[in-house]
């Protein structure tokens, strides 16, 4: 079946204008999670959601960065009046979201973000 | 919070030997530790995980360990193959509903 899409692919903007990220998460999963990996670094969580609601949002790195869900499917993930240490890969995750469980996360193939 | 580590960040091997990433956690209730397989210019892929009720977990070539006293757990790549040529991060979760941290990354390359 179709696994986690994310776009664009790729993004380049100019230092201080917004962008918007998109993601869709497998069919019937309830749990999405953003994450941001920096070149050649590990994955820093941001953001995630059981439904459309997001019980943490504890990664957000300044009030520059939202996110939102909407029906349970698609979320975006908006960087305002962005700068040049925003640049990275953007990936979005999801997961059935069964409560009281841990399961397994599906990542998508990325939005590498460049601000130039 | 949880904090959780990986050893060695780079590692080389011959093709046909084997290869193993090592990791530690910190938060002694996490009870589960998936891995992911990360090539280049996609995103991360899971390759086996093990929950805190097993102490070892083997699929085909793969192998992870788990020591909850000690809190480490391992991955073990028997036979490397070009194709494993990758970045390989460990993670750590609790079973209740929560977030998973994942270590920094090991890039393994297997040179032919």
């Amino acid at each position: 079946g179709a696994g986690v899409s994310q776009s664009p692919s790729n993004k380049v903007t100019e230092k201080g204008k917004d962008v918007e990220l998109r993601c869709d998460p497998i069919s019937g999963h309830t749990a999405l999670y953003w994450y941001r990996q920096r070149l050649g670094q590990g994955l820093e969580f941001l953001i995630y959601f059981q439904g459309n609601s997001a019980p943490d949002k504890s990664g957000l790195p300044s009030d520059r960065f939202s996110a939102e869900r909407t029906g349970e499917s698609v979320s975006t993930l908006t960087i305002q009046r962005t700068q040049q240490e925003d640049s990275a890969v953007y990936l979005c995750a999801s997961s059935l979201g069964a409560r009281g469980l841990v399961d397994t996360q599906y990542f998508g193939p990325g939005t590498r973000l460049t601000v130039l | 919070g949880e904090n959780v580590e990986q050893h060695p960040s780079t590692l080389s091997v011959q093709e046909g030997d084997s290869a193993v990433i090592k990791c530690t956690y910190s938060d002694s209730a996490s009870n589960y530790f998936p891995w992911y397989k990360q090539e280049l210019g996609k995103g991360p892929q899971l390759i086996i995980d093990i929950r805190s009720n097993v102490g070892e977990k083997k699929d085909q070539r793969i192998a992870v360990t788990l020591n909850k006293t000690a809190k480490h757990f391992s991955l073990h790549i028997t036979e490397t193959q070009p194709e494993d040529s990758a970045v390989y991060f460990c993670a750590a979760s609790k079973t209740s509903y929560d977030k998973v941290i994942f270590g920094p990354g090991t890039s393994l390359s297997v040179i032919p």
